[in-house]
């Protein structure tokens, strides 16, 4: 059984300035790790993905997530935020084997950008 | 253009009240889940298909049903909603390679009364 823990429901940031959207993760088995971004009133969108090789990940819209084994985490970062940024981001593990596939997500954290 | 679709986006219904939320790919994958998401939650899962006709529970699969006749469609079924069926949906499709990254659909927001 994999759980994800997102630490912060609600991160509030003013534009330009940098971001950090932490997740944990517990795991028996080696997994997949994912972040998804909602904006409002829309489905998910895959940021990024980490799935083997170099730790630091980067993805769509300036953002980076870098995976550490020892810590289980895989934060989300990004240098300079935008307005456009404002949406829920969601971490997200899979289970390396072929049988159910389900993503288990954390809770969400909501980034607000503020001018 | 490749996407998932889901039909109705938004429901509003009476509970015991059978209702169907479609969705369909356009990717020919073979892969096709249902979520549901709750303030607080996340998305849980509650059916999948590893395939046509090949369909097993999720985490939360308890008033629901699925079928996969076909690869592109995979509709939910509610068949006596109930109040605590009030949420938002999600369908996803993935293809079959190992790294499971899942698409999703635009949402269904159902309210059952």
């Amino acid at each position: 059984a994999q759980s994800v823990t997102q630490l912060d429901s609600q991160v509030p940031v003013f534009e330009e300035a940098p971001v950090e959207l932490r997740c944990n993760y517990s795991s028996s088995v080696s997994v997949y790790l994912f972040w998804y971004v909602q904006y409002p009133n829309q489905g998910l969108q895959l940021l990024l993905k980490y799935l083997s090789g170099s730790t630091l990940v980067k993805g769509i819209n300036g953002f980076e997530a870098e995976f550490n084994k020892s810590q289980t985490s895989f934060h989300l970062r990004k240098p300079s935020v935008h307005i456009s940024d404002t949406a829920e981001y969601f971490c997200a593990v899979s289970d390396r084997g072929t049988g159910r596939r389900a993503l288990t997500f954390g809770s969400g954290t909501r980034l607000q950008v503020q001018p | 253009e490749a996407q998932v679709t889901q039909n109705p986006r938004y429901l509003i219904t009476v509970t015991g009240k059978k209702l169907t939320v479609t969705c369909s790919q356009n990717m020919n994958h073979e892969y096709m889940s249902w979520y549901r998401q709750d303030p607080g939650l996340g998305l849980r899962q509650i059916y999948y298909s590893m395939n046509v006709e090949v369909t097993d529970k999720g985490d939360v699969p308890e008033g629901y049903k699925v079928s996969r006749k076909e690869k592109r469609n995979f509709p939910l079924i509610l068949e006596s909603p109930s109040p605590n069926q009030t949420s938002l949906y999600f369908c996803a499709s993935s293809s079959g390679t190992a790294y499971n990254e899942q698409f999703f659909g635009p949402g269904t927001r159902l309210t059952v009364l």
